[in-house]
């Protein structure tokens, strides 16, 4: 059984500050990895995307793969309320994607 | 570029009841997905095509659900009979193809309540 794992959450931070959301996985075959923002209602949005180890970074977003480590986090730098939603981490082997629970993130003004 | 599109957006049925789910994937997309997302979970793969072929339906219930994509493009998701752990959302998502950096895309998703 192929697992993603998330802290539920909520994990809070001030406005202005990094948001560090953290998934680990259990497939060492996995060669594809995603975060998904969900904000409440509404379905998933993707806003990264990485498949090899080190950093990648998109505007305001970093996403940081450690295949070793089987683990994968997103950074997200001068947080905003609009960023408070549920992050979903999501990963795949071969070709079925494994989401996990997801991490509540609220930004406080 | 038109997203994932699906219907209805809302539904309440009775358990015992039946229902059915529609999706028009983004244009182009060969591959369709239907998950299953139950409050404070992330979404369940429940079947994965590819064109109209079937390539996981591993996690589908299929006494009860049914799944077809006729002529590759549009796709029904089915309940019959519906009970109460049935109500969750439906998600649809497309990709460009199946496995490897294909991104998905999810559709707005339809809200099943089964009382």
């Amino acid at each position: 059984q192929k697992e993603v794992e998330q802290n539920s959450g909520p994990l809070s931070v001030p406005e202005g500050a990094i948001a560090s959301l953290n998934c680990t996985y259990s497939d060492r075959g996995s060669q594809s990895f995603f975060w998904y923002r969900q904000y409440s209602g509404k379905s998933p949005e993707l806003i990264m995307s990485i498949y090899s180890n080190g950093d990648k970074e998109d505007g305001r977003f970093t996403a940081q793969l450690n295949k070793a480590s089987q683990y994968v986090s997103l950074l997200i730098r001068d947080s905003q309320p609009s960023d408070s939603a549920t992050y979903l981490c999501a990963v795949r082997g071969y070709s079925t994607l494994t989401f996990g629970k997801g991490t509540m993130l609220l930004v406080s003004p | 570029e038109a997203g994932v599109a699906q219907s209805p957006r809302y539904k309440i049925i009775e358990k015992r009841q039946s229902v059915a789910f529609w999706c028009n994937p983004i244009s182009g997309h060969a591959t369709l997905y239907w998950y299953q997302q139950i409050l404070g979970q992330g979404p369940k793969l429940l079947i994965q095509f590819q064109n109209n072929g079937v390539v996981d339906d591993s996690q589908l219930p299929k006494d009860r659900f049914s799944a077809e994509r006729l002529k590759g493009v549009d796709s029904t998701l089915k309940i019959q009979p519906a009970k109460l752990e049935d109500s969750a959302v439906y998600l649809c998502a497309s990709s460009l193809g199946a496995g490897g950096r294909y991104e998905q895309y999810f559709g707005p998703g339809t809200r099943l309540t089964v009382t």
